[in-house]
C-alpha cells in the first residue's frame, strides 16, 4: 500500500541555519502531497501542499518540490527561527473505494536553538 | 477561512462517565474527519462522514461514537473509556472525499482527552 517515509529526528539546529527534512514515498498513480506542522499542545496546521509532479509548495518560508522520478517531497527553509520549533508531518493523499485519505509518515520533530 | 474548531479543549473523564467531543466548521465542507493522536506518533484515522453519512470505520472499539447531525457539526460520544484511550482527539474536514486536486483536510486544535 501507499507509505510515506520521513527522516527520524530530533533534528536540532541553532537559529538561522539551513533546514532539510526528507520525505520519501511510496505510491501507485500521482498522489497529491503534503507538510503538516504541528506546534506543541496543537493540532495539525497545513504547511504546503504539491499536487502533481515538479510542482513546488511553499509557505511561510518553507518549500518542498515534488519529485517523481525520486519519490521525494523534501522540506526546506533557507534560515530558521526559534518559532519553528515544531513537528512537522509528510502526508500522502490516496485514494480508495471510501474517497481519498491521508496517509502520514512518522514525524520529525525539529528543535531551533538561539 | 480555513478554521475547524473544537471543544472542549482538555477533558479528563472516568472509565464510568459519558462525555462528547464536538467539531464545527462552516467551510461548507462535506466530509469530516475523527484522528486520534497518541505522543509522538501521527494521527490515526478512526472515523469518515462524507455527506452526513458515516462512510469509513477503521475499527473502532464501540465505546467510540460518532454522530454527525448536520453538515457543520461532528461529535463523537465516548463511555467507559479505558486509561489507554487517553489521547488528542483531532477533528479534519474537507470539501468532499471524493479526491479532486483542491481537496485538502483542514484539521482542528484538538481535544487533549485523559481516561483516569
Amino acid at each position: 500500500g501507499d507509505s510515506v517515509t520521513q527522516m527520524e529526528g530530533p533534528v536540532t539546529l541553532s537559529e538561522e541555519a539551513f533546514l532539510t527534512i526528507n520525505c520519501t514515498y511510496t505510491a501507485t498513480g500521482y498522489p497529491s502531497l503534503f507538510w503538516y506542522v504541528q506546534y506543541p499542545g496543537e493540532g495539525l496546521q497545513l504547511l504546503l501542499k504539491a499536487t502533481k509532479a515538479d510542482d513546488k509548495g511553499s509557505n511561510k518560508g518553507f518549500e518542498a518540490t515534488y519529485r517523481k522520478e525520486t519519490t521525494s517531497f523534501h522540506l526546506e527553509k533557507g534560515s530558521v527561527q526559534v518559532s519553528d520549533s515544531a513537528v512537522y508531518f509528510c502526508a500522502l493523499r490516496f485514494i480508495n473505494n471510501a474517497g481519498n485519505m491521508l496517509t502520514f509518515g512518522g514525524g520529525t520533530r525539529l528543535m531551533v536553538k538561539p | 477561512d480555513t478554521e475547524v474548531t473544537q471543544t472542549p479543549k482538555h477533558l479528563v473523564m472516568g472509565m464510568t462517565n459519558k462525555k462528547s467531543l464536538k467539531c464545527e466548521q462552516h467551510m461548507g465542507h462535506r466530509a469530516m474527519y475523527w484522528y486520534k493522536q497518541k505522543a509522538k506518533k501521527p494521527p490515526e484515522l478512526m472515523f469518515v462522514y462524507s455527506y452526513e453519512k458515516l462512510s469509513i470505520n477503521e475499527s473502532v472499539p464501540s465505546r467510540f461514537s460518532p454522530e454527525c447531525p448536520n453538515s457543520s457539526l461532528l461529535n463523537l460520544h465516548l463511555h467507559a473509556l479505558q486509561p489507554e484511550d487517553s489521547a488528542l482527539y483531532l477533528c479534519a474536514s474537507s470539501q468532499e472525499t471524493s479526491g479532486g486536486t483542491t481537496d485538502t483536510q483542514y484539521f482542528g486544535p484538538g481535544t487533549r482527552l485523559t481516561v483516569l
